[in-house]
């Protein structure tokens, strides 16, 4: 299994409430990735990296900011967390781009719930 | 935008049948596509990976295809076992995204 931990990997918090979640790897893959995983809609890009302070929008970025400041680490913030972010995240990795032809591998996930 | 499609929903086998899932997309440029496996409460599993250049990829019992003409990609899993139940999500893969369907989940009866 790709070294990929997530934390945490519960939350529970409140709307308005600013939230960081943390992606870090072991593997030193140049990629990584966020998304989340929403019943009906399968999973869908936020953000990802290319490297270190290189980040890119995804499809559903708006609310949220990444930063990447070491390779290993890849961070998810809600600045003001709302109802419609509650949801399970996943963070992925890749060595290449899709391009290249490589293939992503997840980490356990963080499911998150706005009250 | 790419639109994946994943059908059926859901799927129940008894133990030892073959069967055959089925992905849809909507842009044929793709970079390569991919089935995954997701058991519940758990991340993503990468089981097979086809170049936008390949027909099939086998692994084991798997085996998946793939039509870029035709925006179809299918999963094969043979003499089916109750082990393999989970959910099987597909993904076309662009340059810096995957676009997943919304997964087939599958029960293997003993």
């Amino acid at each position: 299994d790709a070294g990929i931990t997530q934390s945490p990997r519960h939350k529970v918090t409140e709307t308005g409430t600013p939230v960081t979640l943390r992606c870090h790897q072991t593997e030193n893959h140049r990629y990584m990735y966020w998304y989340r995983q929403d019943p009906g809609h399968g999973l869908r890009l936020i953000h990802y990296s290319y490297g270190v302070k290189d980040t890119d929008k995804g499809e559903v970025s708006d609310g949220y900011s990444v930063s990447r400041s070491k390779t290993e680490d890849f961070l998810l913030t809600l600045e003001s967390a709302t109802s419609s972010q509650t949801s399970v995240y996943f963070c992925a990795i890749s060595e290449n781009s899709g391009r290249a032809g490589d293939t992503q591998y997840f980490g356990p996930g963080t499911r998150l719930t706005v009250l | 935008k790419q639109e994946v499609t994943q059908i059926p929903a859901a799927l129940s086998v008894p133990e030892g049948e073959n069967l055959v899932l089925n992905c849809s997309f909507t842009d044929s440029a793709i970079y390569n596509l991919q089935w995954f496996r997701q058991d519940p409460g758990k991340g993503l599993t990468s089981l097979l990976l086809i170049q936008s250049s390949q027909r099939e990829q086998t692994s084991g019992r798997l085996n998946a295809s793939l039509d870029k003409s035709s925006g179809r990609s299918t999963l094969y899993i043979a003499a089916s076992q109750p082990g393999d139940s989970a959910t099987y999500l597909c993904a076309s893969t662009g340059a810096n995204n995957l676009f997943f369907g919304t997964g087939t989940r599958l029960t293997v009866i003993p």
